[in-house]
């Protein structure tokens, strides 16, 4: 069984440009997760997606970043304008449903993000 | 609203030495606790999973445990080797959408 892909694994831009990884999560997952990992810290969930529907964006900085997962699959997650705080490794995450609170997630390998 | 707490956040150990991380939670009502080892540059690895109705679970060399009640979990690995250097991170999930909190994480060396 494949695993949760991700692209790129590394980005490296420049302030107030604007960027966008890509999550595929394992077939078959309806519930698609977006941490953020500050060097040092433990993920945060940034936004959790139930099929193509937003369940928790509590922690998402929308005035810059957006996410969105047409046709309940992939994913994309955008920062625009990036700021320097936003340096960090972007995990993506799937488990099988988000409704029913026993089912592990599932994690990619990353993208890590540099902001200069 | 939920913490939680990993200590020691670093930990150097001599090869074949049986070692303990410990998680803490300032909530008690979670569903489950889950330890995730990360390796440099990577992402990261399910260990272990336990709901809360159990209090242990048991994985070759690895032993978790937990106690709702004082909220604490402790990670348990035995004999441990050079290739078990890592990041070991805790996370709870404590609602019903399967939101994950984690810990700041523990990094562990074991020493050849």
């Amino acid at each position: 069984e494949a695993g949760v892909a991700q692209s790129p694994r590394y980005k490296i831009i420049e302030k107030r440009q604007s960027v966008a990884f890509w999550c595929n999560p394992i077939s078959g997952h309806a519930t698609l997760y977006w941490y953020q990992q500050i060097l040092g810290q433990g993920p945060k969930l940034l936004i959790q997606f139930q099929n193509n529907g937003v369940v928790d964006d509590s922690q998402l900085p929308k005035d810059r970043f957006s996410a969105e997962r047409l046709k309940g699959v992939d994913s994309t997650l955008k920062i625009q304008p990036a700021k320097l705080e936003d340096s960090a490794v972007y995990l993506c995450a799937s488990s099988l449903t988000g409704t029913v609170y026993t089912y592990e997630q599932y994690f990619g390998p990353g993208t890590r993000l540099t902001v200069t | 609203k939920q913490e939680v707490t990993q200590i020691p956040a670093a930990l150097s150990v001599p090869e074949g030495e049986n070692l303990v991380l410990n998680c803490s939670f300032t909530d008690s009502a979670i569903y489950n606790l889950q330890w995730f080892r990360q390796d440099p540059g990577k992402g990261l690895t399910s260990l272990l999973l336990i709901q809360s109705s159990q209090r242990e679970q048991t994985s070759g060399r690895l032993n978790a445990s937990l106690d709702k009640s004082s909220g604490r979990s402790t990670l348990y690995i035995a004999a441990s080797q050079p290739g078990d250097s890592a990041t070991y991170l805790c996370a709870v999930n404590g609602g019903a959408t399967n939101k994950l909190i984690f810990g700041t994480g523990t990094l562990l060396a074991v020493q050849p």
